[in-house]
């Protein structure tokens, strides 16, 4: 199957700091990648949908400017959470859409802020 | 609008038993597509199979199968030979019509006992 990388895997951090994550299509080209975020022993909640070349397009209840959504090439969405605070914390992973229906997803971020 | 329902918080199943994950869907639109994701421990999603409104046939993927009843809206997935690797939690999804979006169920925890 399709590969998508996610880096960092897991990342402490300071209250107030930014954190960059990064969403990489390794063998295909990804025209929209999708960011979600996982609360412990709960299930995904797709926070926004990224496309290649131009703005994220968010759901509803999801701050635009805590969480900048970047799409800059057809294998690379990053995703920034600005101001980071420990109720940011959460299990935050993307997917890519290929070719026919199903996503391919990262291996997920564990993000830590304390 | 769509929903996902996975009944089952937890499950236990014997090394070698077939299990049967529950999950009901709810949309009104006729075109849809179903999926079931593998989630482990280390926190990757991985694609188990998909079941589109209009197949025909039950999809079958190796050792797993979905049991789809297009009238009760429900797409179970049946692992037959389970193995202690199958210990994880299983999501079931459903592509919002019209969309990339997947919305996800709230997931089972499966474990394979020795």
């Amino acid at each position: 199957g399709a590969v998508v990388s996610q880096h960092p895997s897991r990342v402490i951090c300071k209250s107030g700091t930014s954190v960059k994550i990064e969403c990489r299509s390794l063998d295909f080209q990804a025209t929209t990648m999708f960011w979600y975020r996982q609360f412990p022993k709960k299930s995904l909640m797709l926070m926004a949908t990224s496309n290649e070349g131009s703005k994220a397009t968010y759901e509803q209840g999801v701050e635009k400017d805590k969480f900048l959504i970047n799409h800059a090439s057809l294998t690379l969405s990053t995703l920034t959470v600005t101001s980071a605070h420990p109720e940011d914390s959460s299990f935050y992973i993307c997917s890519a859409r290929v070719q026919g229906a199903e996503l391919f997803f990262g291996s997920g971020t564990q993000l830590s802020v304390l | 609008a769509q929903k996902i329902t996975q009944t089952q918080p937890g499950m236990f199943v014997q090394e070698k038993e077939a299990v049967t994950l529950d999950c009901t869907y709810d949309t009104s639109d006729p075109s849809y597509g179903l999926f079931w994701y593998k989630q482990p421990s280390s926190g990757e999603m991985i694609f188990l199979i998909y079941q589109g409104s209009y197949d025909q046939q039950n999809a079958t993927e190796g050792r797993y199968s979905l049991n789809f009843q297009k009238a009760r809206k429900s797409a179970n997935l049946v692992i037959s030979a389970s193995q202690l690797g199958d210990s994880a939690m299983y999501f079931c999804a459903m592509r919002v019509p019209g969309t990339y979006k997947y919305i996800f169920g709230t997931g089972t925890r499966l474990k394979v006992l020795a």
